[in-house]
Parts: C-alpha cells; structure tokens; sequence
C-alpha cells in the first residue's frame, strides 16, 4: 500500500516568490494536516482538513494557505517567501473519523531552500 | 510556550541494553501521546501510541509508559538495536486535532 506521497521532494526559490506543494494521503484517510519542521526542533502545525474544511490553524502568517480536495489530497501555498521559510514541509494523513484520535502517518517532506 | 518537552538532547546506550527516552507535557487536555522515529531527510516514522485513559503499551521492542499525575511519559526499547539510532519525537494531541511535538532526542546505539 502506498503511503503518504509529497512532491517535489526538493524546491529552491527565491526570496518573494511564491510556492505550492503538494501531498496525496494514504488511501482511506481523509484528514490532512501540514506541518513545518526546521533544524533542532520538532514539527511545528501548520494546518489541520478534513472532509475539504480546515479544521485548525497553526501559529502561521497569512502567507501560507492551504486546501483539500475531492479526492483529499491537499496543497500548501506559501506567498511572498522569506529565508525564515527554509524548512522542510511535512504532510500527514489520518484516518476516518472527525475528532478522534487516529495516529498520524507522515510522508516524506518537501525540503524548501529560500535564497 | 512549550507544551511538549524532550529535555535530554541525546542518548548513547550500547546495543543490547535499553534506551529509555523522556517526555513532559503540561496540558491536561492532551488525552493522545505517540512517539515517532526519524532519520535524516526522511519525514517521521509512527512507532507507538497510548490513550490517557492506559498507562502502559507495548508492541514488540517498544513500550510506551504514562504517568498522567506526573504529566510524563517515556518510551523503552528493549534489546536496543544500532538500527534504532535516529531522532525521536514525542507528540501530543487533543481530541484528534494537532500533534505538538517535543524538540527530539537524538538516539546513539554502540555496537
């Protein structure tokens, strides 16, 4: 069974672009959720959908948007990008269910270089 | 504020032995705690999770204590295999919503 899958694995952008990335969940789950993980420390959340709804909001800038889509996969779009924005960006998926305590399964990151 | 916190930035134990990894948290609300594994340039690995309502779980090598009174919890990993060298997060979660991470502790194993 194919896991998480997020594309590109790699991007290097300049500061003031624009990008969008992009995860497919497990297949089943309907529940996605973004997070940003940067040197030394832990993933920090971003973005919580469910069913197409955001369901929770991390501590972010307007700069950073996202959304989910019939077939639940999602996209993060990141404006106006500065060099505090290199990071890796992960997408997690989880299972049926609103409010429950389903485990979260993580793919395998989109590393952003901004210069 | 730090909700979740791994204080032991790195662990050595040598192979056979077991590794006992730390974790505190201070919201109560959290009813949800998983470890995660990771390996650089990879994303995290689910290892094992437990309810707040358990205090104790195991899965093979893996054993995840909690002690809600003391807002702790620990992961222990017995025999400790030089494999299991990576990076390990303890998460939190309330009601199914967000995971809050600690800021990892970074596993040796000595062969």
């Amino acid at each position: 069974d194919a896991g998480v899958t997020q594309s590109p694995t790699h991007l290097i952008k300049t500061r003031g672009q624009h990008v969008t990335l992009r995860c497919s969940p497990i297949s089943g789950h309907k529940s996605v959720s973004w997070y940003q993980q940067v040197l030394g420390q832990g993933p920090q959340f971003i973005f919580q959908y469910y069913e197409k709804e955001e369901r929770g909001r991390g501590n972010f800038p307007d700069r950073f948007s996202a959304r989910q889509f019939p077939n639940y996969s999602s996209e993060l779009n990141v404006n106006a990008l500065l060099l505090g924005d290199s990071a890796l960006y992960l997408c997690a998926s989880s299972g049926p269910g609103q409010g429950s305590s389903y485990e979260q399964y993580f793919g395998p990151g989109t590393r952003l270089t901004v210069t | 504020d730090q909700q979740v916190k791994q204080n032991s930035p790195s662990l050595s134990v040598q192979e056979g032995r077991i590794s006992i990894l730390n974790c505190d948290y201070t919201n109560s609300m959290f009813d949800y705690f998983l470890w995660y594994k990771k390996y650089p340039a990879e994303g995290p690995t689910f290892l094992i999770s437990i309810s707040s309502i358990k205090d104790k779980n195991e899965d093979g090598r893996f054993t995840v204590f909690l002690n809600k009174s003391a807002k702790h919890l620990s992961l222990h990993i017995v025999p400790s295999q030089p494999g299991d060298s990576a990076v390990y997060f303890c998460a939190a979660q309330e009601y199914g919503n967000k995971l809050v991470f600690g800021a990892g502790t970074i596993l040796r194993v000595k062969s």
